[in-house]
């Protein structure tokens, strides 16, 4: 079964435009990851942030964790178009880092 | 670094035929997982390695696929016999302690 549930399903943006979206799980975790997925490839580990934190930043991602609230969301400021991809949020519940994946959020960046 | 690498990267199968798929994780990454994603959907867990070893495998079909690792490098996840519902992405990851989970390209496998 699915822990997280990602918000919305899809997001269409402009270039420039920032992109927000949002995940919910279920049970208490030991980190949530967020990974990104372009059409038909592999996904690529974007940001991991644990639970004992509650904002992490890299380049143009920012990633907030509400452990209270069981969310997370990434933000990706100044999209461009090469961002248009599927992103996934991921928890684990232990150190052994075996994931649960949410159903993604789909993001088209028009240029 | 090179990547988690696997083959094949595509197969076409009938229904009720065989099937085996391969994954070489980084080298050194102790944890290794296989998972399938379905089309439009979020990848889910097969199976987990820690080294040779089988840490889960509780969302294993078992009747039909099964997986291996024998030397804790290397390892095979084979599905007999395969049904129409087994057309997906098969996705092979590895990871070291304190990282994040590295994927490799994945097999995409259709089942007519």
């Amino acid at each position: 079964s699915q822990q997280g549930e990602e918000d919305p399903q899809a997001l269409s943006i402009q270039e420039g435009e920032n992109a927000t979206m949002n995940c919910s799980y279920k049970t208490s975790i030991n980190n949530l990851q967020w990974y990104r997925q372009n059409s038909g490839r592999g996904l690529v580990h974007l940001i991991l942030i644990r639970s004992n934190e509650r904002e992490k930043h890299s380049g143009r991602l920012r990633v907030t964790l509400d452990t209270s609230k069981k969310s997370s969301s990434l933000l990706i400021t100044a999209s461009r178009a090469a961002d248009t991809a599927s992103y996934f949020c991921a928890t684990t519940r232990n150190a052994g880092n075996m994931l649960t994946f949410g159903g993604g959020t789909r993001l088209m960046v028009k240029p | 670094e090179a990547g988690v690498a696997q083959s094949p990267r595509y197969k076409i199968i009938e229904k009720r035929q065989s099937v085996a798929f391969w994954c070489n994780p980084i080298s050194g990454h102790a944890t290794l997982y296989w998972y399938q994603q379905i089309l439009g959907q979020g990848p889910k867990l097969l199976i987990q390695f820690q080294n040779n070893g089988v840490v889960d495998d509780s969302q294993l079909p078992k009747d039909r696929f099964s997986a291996e690792r024998l030397k804790g490098v290397d390892s095979t996840l084979k599905i007999q016999p395969a049904k129409l519902e087994d057309s997906a992405v098969y996705l092979c990851a590895s990871s070291a302690e304190g990282t994040g989970s590295y994927f490799g390209p994945g097999t995409r496998l259709t089942v007519t």
